[in-house]
This record gives C-alpha cells, sequence and structure tokens, in this order.
C-alpha cells in the first residue's frame, strides 16, 4: 500500500456505540492529522501530532479520543456520538509540523453516518 | 490568524470552456497559499502552491493559479476543461510565521458539463 489508508471507508454506527477510525500513513512522515469534513462548511482540523506526541486540539468534544501509537498509525476512538457527527472524517500527514513549509497528503477519508 | 473566503459555492461550466475559481484570503503576516482538489469518494490531492518567487504557479492536469497580494487573491484557472474535471475544489492558506497548518475554504464545486 501506498500513500495514507484508512479503514472503514463506510460506517453506520448508533448513539451508544463505541468503534475506531484507523489511519495509516505509508511516507515516513512526522506528523499526521484528524479532520471533519461536514456537507458545505470548511474542513475543521480535529487534532495534530508530531512525532507521536499531541499538538494541538480544536475543542474536539471528548466524545473524540484520538491516539497515535507510532508515526505511522494515528486512530480515532468514538463513543457516544450524536448525529450531527455525521461527517467524512480524513486522516492526513506531512513531513513535518513545522519548517518552511509542509504538504498534506490526505486519505480517501471515512464516511461516518450516526443514527 | 487567517480566513478563506471561496466567492462560489458552485460553478457550472460546459467542456473545453475556460474557469476560474475564485479565492480571497485575509491574514496579517506573509503567507503560503495552496489549491486542493477532491474527486468524488476520495481525500484532497494537492492542485498547486504558492510559497514565494514568481506570482504565477503551475500545477497538475493543466491548471494555475496567479498570487494577487494586493488584492489578496489567489485565482485558480484552466483554460480548457474536461469532464474528468468535475469536483470540489479548496483554497487553503497557512501563516508563514505560524503553525503552517492550513485553513481551508468552504470550497467550490466545479461541474463541467458535456
Amino acid at each position: 500500500e501506498t500513500g495514507v489508508t484508512q479503514t472503514p471507508r463506510h460506517l453506520v454506527m448508533g448513539m451508544t456505540n463505541k468503534k475506531s477510525l484507523k489511519c495509516e500513513q505509508h511516507l515516513g512522515h512526522n506528523a499526521m492529522y484528524w479532520y471533519k469534513q461536514s456537507a458545505k462548511k470548511p474542513l475543521e482540523l480535529m487534532f495534530v501530532y508530531s512525532l507521536e506526541e499531541r499538538v494541538e486540539n480544536n475543542s474536539v468534544p471528548s466524545r473524540f479520543s484520538p491516539e497515535c501509537p507510532n508515526s505511522s498509525h494515528l486512530f480515532l476512538h468514538l463513543h457516544t456520538l450524536q448525529p450531527e457527527d455525521s461527517a467524512l472524517y480524513l486522516c492526513a500527514s506531512s513531513q513535518d509540523r513545522s519548517g518552511a513549509y509542509n504538504e498534506q497528503f490526505f486519505g480517501p477519508g471515512t464516511r461516518l453516518t450516526v443514527l | 490568524a487567517q480566513s478563506v473566503t471561496q466567492l462560489d459555492s458552485q460553478v457550472p461550466v460546459f467542456e473545453e470552456a475556460p474557469v476560474e475559481l475564485r479565492c480571497n484570503y485575509s491574514s496579517s503576516v506573509s503567507v503560503y497559499l495552496f489549491w486542493y482538489v477532491q474527486y468524488p469518494n476520495q481525500g484532497l490531492q494537492l492542485l498547486l502552491k504558492y510559497l514565494s518567487g514568481s506570482t504565477l504557479v503551475k500545477g497538475i492536469n493543466g491548471f494555475e493559479a496567479e498570487f494577487n497580494k494586493s488584492q489578496t487573491s489567489f485565482h485558480l484557472r484552466k483554460p480548457s476543461v474536461h469532464i474528468s474535471d468535475t469536483a470540489e475544489y479548496f483554497c487553503a492558506v497557512s501563516d508563514r510565521g505560524g503553525s503552517y497548518i492550513p485553513t481551508f475554504g468552504r470550497g467550490t464545486s466545479l461541474i463541467v458539463h458535456p
């Protein structure tokens, strides 16, 4: 596999379920990101990890819990979600988060539906 | 802090016609600018970027964009579009002196008709 992969591609869950989204990057990058993409809204940055350390958390509700066990893997653990959390969740990686520039490489996303 | 405005939510155009997708930004410092494309059921892919130097930037798939500092704009253009260009296009900006994480616009849906 190359680039950034995400599993599952589609997920339907009830409000009381617990599920996890997985992201894996095969690019040797040091930084990884979770974004939420809702229809006709700007991309919302949720979490940023650099060298496995969380460096930004943009006021995301605690029902979303990220985990970065190593620089290649990123998880988003979900519990007691609300219907308004239904969206496309995108994972991205970049060489680094500092320096003159870092280009983000995105995965295909997980389409989440909360019933 | 910076912000990005994409003035058109949807741009319909006929195949082989030229197209311009507009992007304006606001920032108190110098910026980097990006255009990303998102095809259906896919993630975002970088089309082109402005870091410094020439204000006319060429990207993949025949797209180009021009950085206009006085108008704080970074409009995306293509002289002749194809059906396969139908997608969502996102403009993004990041501060040179900040965390470098881009702020994205709401996106413009380009719809190419045969």
